[in-house]
Parts: C-alpha cells; sequence; structure tokens
C-alpha cells in the first residue's frame, strides 16, 4: 500500500498571500496524483489530476507539480473561498487507491 | 450537469446490515467506474469500493473486504453498497464518486453530498 503524507498538517497563511502544500508518497507514484478541496459539510471538489493539470472548471491561481514520490500544491494569491481543507491521492498503484491525511489551510 | 444523490444511511446496530443507494444523473452512467469513499467524523478520505462500467469487476478495501458487496443497475443508474456486519468503526459519511474512465483505479470528478452512516448501539 502506498502511503501518503501532507505536510503541514495546517497552514496558516493570509489572504491575497500564496501557500503551499507538500504530499509525499512512500513511493513511487509518477505523475498519477489527484488534488482535492474539501469544505466544511461538503464533498471533495476534484482540482488537479496527472500531478499538474487543472479540472474543469478550476481558476488558474491553483497549480500542481511534482512527480515520483515529491508533489506539491500551490495557491498563488489566496482568496476567502481557498480556505479549506486539501487531500492529495494517488492512483498508480492500487488496490487500495490512498489519500493523504489533508492540510488544513486557514485564515492567518 | 452530473448529480450523484446518494440515500439509505442512518443509525444502525453493531452487527446490522444497511444498503447505501446513488442515483445519477447528468452523464451516460455506465460508461463509467464508480467508487464509494467514506469520511469518518473529523478523519480523512477513505477508498472503500469501486466497480467498473458494466458492474463485472469489484474491489474492495481490506477493511471492508468480505462485508461490503458493491453493485450497480445501469438501467436505473443506480450504484449501490450493501453493508453487513456493520461495526462501530464503519461510522463515515459514506461518498460516492464517478471515476473518470470505464474501468476504476483513477481519479474522481464527481462526488455526492454524502450520507451519513453511525454504528451504535
Amino acid at each position: 500500500e502506498v502511503l501518503m503524507t501532507q505536510s503541514p498538517g495546517t497552514l496558516s497563511v493570509s489572504p491575497g498571500e500564496r501557500a503551499t502544500l507538500s504530499c509525499r508518497a512512500s513511493q513511487s507514484v509518477s505523475s498519477n496524483l489527484a488534488w482535492y478541496q474539501q469544505k466544511p459539510g461538503q464533498a471533495p471538489r476534484l482540482l488537479i489530476y496527472g500531478a499538474s493539470a487543472r479540472a474543469t472548471g478550476v481558476p488558474a491561481r491553483f497549480s500542481g507539480s511534482g512527480s515520483g514520490t515529491e508533489f506539491t500544491l500551490t495557491i498563488s494569491s489566496l482568496q476567502p473561498e481557498d480556505f479549506a481543507v486539501y487531500y492529495c491521492q494517488q492512483y498508480d498503484k492500487w488496490p487500495p487507491i490512498t489519500f493523504g491525511q489533508g492540510t488544513r489551510l486557514e485564515i492567518k | 450537469e452530473v448529480v450523484l444523490l446518494e440515500s439509505g444511511g442512518g443509525l444502525v446496530q453493531p452487527g446490522g446490515s444497511l444498503r447505501l443507494s446513488c442515483v445519477a444523473s447528468g452523464f451516460t452512467f455506465g460508461n463509467y467506474a464508480m467508487t464509494w469513499v467514506r469520511q469518518a467524523p473529523g478523519k480523512g478520505l477513505e477508498w472503500v469500493s469501486p466497480i467498473n462500467g458494466d458492474g463485472r469487476d469489484t474491489f474492495y478495501a481490506d477493511s471492508v473486504k468480505g462485508r461490503f458487496t458493491i453493485s450497480r443497475d445501469n438501467s436505473k443508474n443506480t450504484l449501490y453498497l450493501q453493508m453487513n456486519s456493520l461495526r462501530a468503526e464503519d461510522t463515515a459519511v459514506y461518498y460516492c464518486a464517478k471515476d473518470v474512465r470505464y474501468v476504476p483505479g483513477y481519479y474522481f470528478d464527481h462526488w455526492g453530498q454524502g450520507v451519513l452512516v453511525t454504528v451504535s448501539s
């Protein structure tokens, strides 16, 4: 099973600033990595797939990078609606598909 | 517009059973794999079980293998999860999620709103 580890657990950033979230895989997952955003009481929303491709309707301020075992989600200029929990998910080696434990992005 | 609507959750005693349903609309249901993902209260996401487009191929997380059964009825655009021998640790919001391909093992581009299953005496 591929273990996905996200850091930090909580990130405090001011609106307008840049946020950088990390995700590490316990073994290479190539570029088979997705990112999701989840707001309280809501279902997850797909943001990024293939490590760097934005899903339909996702603003350009969201970008993904990385391959192998190290991945990054960057939000270039935080908007109030971006404060949420973010999960990474690998789909390279399955079953099982595995998710990271999440990074909570909060307003500083 | 893709819509996934789960139902069937509720309170059940340990050892009991529930069947979840997920009615899909806005896409050709039989052309896509579907997956159940769950989230325990205050916790992260856990992959539970996917099924391919024609329902012939299914997979399960070790934590539910032998107790849960996924199925689908493409004539009704509906996904199911039969949950037997429920345990307290199965307490979670259960989401149905649409895979991006006919076969599972990728990512999920649409999710339902979730249904809460509580296992408690």
